[in-house]
């Protein structure tokens, strides 16, 4: 059982480049979520999503773009990256239907991206 | 919209010391409370939760919260805090009936040897 599994997890760009970040559960669940971490700033939320198909705009979502296309993945896309993008990038998912009082999130180890 | 403060940045105890954080969080409705910890170079882990219940939670590692509804606040206790246990501590809220989990900006505790 992988849980949540990020790729890549190291990645240097220039600024202006593009990527995608990948998130991958396989838990069944329904809500996803895509934070950064920043020193002093704790865990900001960019985007979430409740189901397939669906996306909410989190805390911090300028400059960034998601897609739930499928259940399982979730994924996090950098059009044009910035310096201030320099983060370390969490995905987490959470919630089954079936047990509708846990909304426990499960956390991938992480992406740790420099825009230089 | 949901919001969690933790009221220390920075707490710096020696081994057997007692630990409480603070966390206070602003949201009307019900309430799923959360606390993780994420140890150097490494992903949140979840240490309790809170959904319902009996408002005093036991977790791992010998940590304990309790929720009290009239003041808002779900506050992490440990009666003695080992090297270990040096860590970053994050406050959650959130995460049902659509609402996402909210975190706040985190505690990081040093334990002195």
């Amino acid at each position: 059982n992988a849980g949540v599994t990020q790729t890549p997890k190291f990645r240097v760009l220039k600024t202006g480049q593009s990527m995608t970040l990948l998130c991958a559960q396989d838990m069944n669940h329904e809500y996803m979520y895509w934070y950064r971490q920043d020193p002093g700033m704790g865990l900001r939320l960019i985007h979430y999503s409740v189901g397939e198909g669906t996306t909410a705009k989190g805390e911090v979502p300028d400059g960034y773009n998601v897609s739930r296309l499928k259940k399982q993945n979730f994924l996090l896309g950098l059009e044009s990256a910035a310096p201030s993008q320099t983060s370390v990038y969490f995905c987490a998912s959470s919630y089954t239907p079936l047990d509708i009082l846990n909304t426990e999130a499960f956390f991938g180890q992480g992406t740790r991206l420099t825009v230089v | 919209a949901q919001s969690v403060s933790q009221h220390n940045h920075h707490v710096i105890l020696s081994e057997a010391a007692s630990l409480e954080l603070g966390c206070n969080y602003s949201y009307g409705g019900t309430v799923n409370l959360f606390w993780y910890v994420q140890y150097p170079g490494q992903h949140l882990q979840l240490l309790l939760k809170y959904f319902s219940g009996d408002p005093l939670v036991k977790g791992i590692k010998g940590f304990e919260a309790e929720f009290i509804k009239s003041k808002f606040s779900f506050n992490l206790r440990k009666p003695s805090v080992q090297w270990s246990d040096t860590a970053e501590y994050f406050c959650a809220v959130g995460g049902q009936a659509g609402t996402a989990l909210i975190f706040g900006k985190g505690t990081t505790l040093s334990v002195s040897s």
